[in-house]
């Protein structure tokens, strides 16, 4: 069974420019979850969606944003980039809709702000 | 008080050593839990789930302790392999999970 998977592993930005992060969860998930890792912390809730729908978003200015497509594959954007939204941003994914079950995370995205 | 904490560690041990760790969490509504390990630079993986009667995997035991609003963590005879950040993740109905911060293990031979 293929894992979650996310591209790009690495991406490099300026201030002020947009970012796009994809995500495709492991088959028969519908739930798709984004966090944010900055060095030395821990993970941050962004947002959860599933079946299209966002259904819980962390505490993060409007910039950061995203949505889910009906193949449940699912896009973080993160415009006006900011110094300190260099960080691993990591997608998971599970089944089901109440929030309740284990997640299981992909590889991540490294961003940099330059 | 924040809604899970862990001892942020570092646990140093020997090889073969037992460590326990645990975690509290604030909302007593809260109805799932499970154990991540993040190893450096790396995703957190699923390690195990916890129950309600205590749960075990291989070297692995798990505790939850509704009334105080408490898990554990319990690992037996420690491996060079088992260092890692140990997250311990909560969740109530109808939101997504909230995760602790984590606690370091270090196993040295």
């Amino acid at each position: 069974e293929a894992g979650v998977t996310q591209s790009p592993t690495h991406l490099i930005k300026t201030r002020g420019q947009q970012a796009t992060l994809r995500c495709s969860p492991i088959s028969g998930h519908t739930s798709v979850y984004w966090y944010q890792q900055a060095l030395g912390l821990g993970l941050q809730f962004l947002l959860w969606y599933d079946e299209g729908e966002e259904r819980n978003r962390g505490n993060f200015p409007p910039r950061f944003s995203g949505r889910q497509f009906p193949n449940y594959s699912s896009e973080l954007n993160v415009n006006a980039l900011e110094l300190e939204d260099s960080a691993l941003y990591l997608c998971a994914s599970s089944k089901g809709a109440h929030g309740n079950q284990p997640q299981h995370f992909g590889d991540g995205t490294r961003l940099s702000i330059l | 008080r924040k809604e899970v904490e862990q001892d942020p560690g570092p646990f140093n041990v020997p090889e073969g050593a037992t460590v326990a760790f645990n975690c509290t969490y604030s909302n007593s509504a809260s109805q799932s839990f499970f154990w991540y390990r993040q190893d450096c630079r790396k995703e957190p993986k699923l390690l195990m789930s916890v129950y309600s009667s205590g749960n075990e995997d291989g070297r692995f035991t798990a505790q939850l302790n509704r009334a105080s609003q408490y898990i554990s963590l319990l690992i037996r005879d420690s491996k060079l392999s088992d260092s890692a950040t140990y997250l311990c993740v909560v969740n109530q109905a109808g939101t997504a999970l909230i995760f602790g911060k984590g606690t370091t293990l270090s196993v040295s031979s």
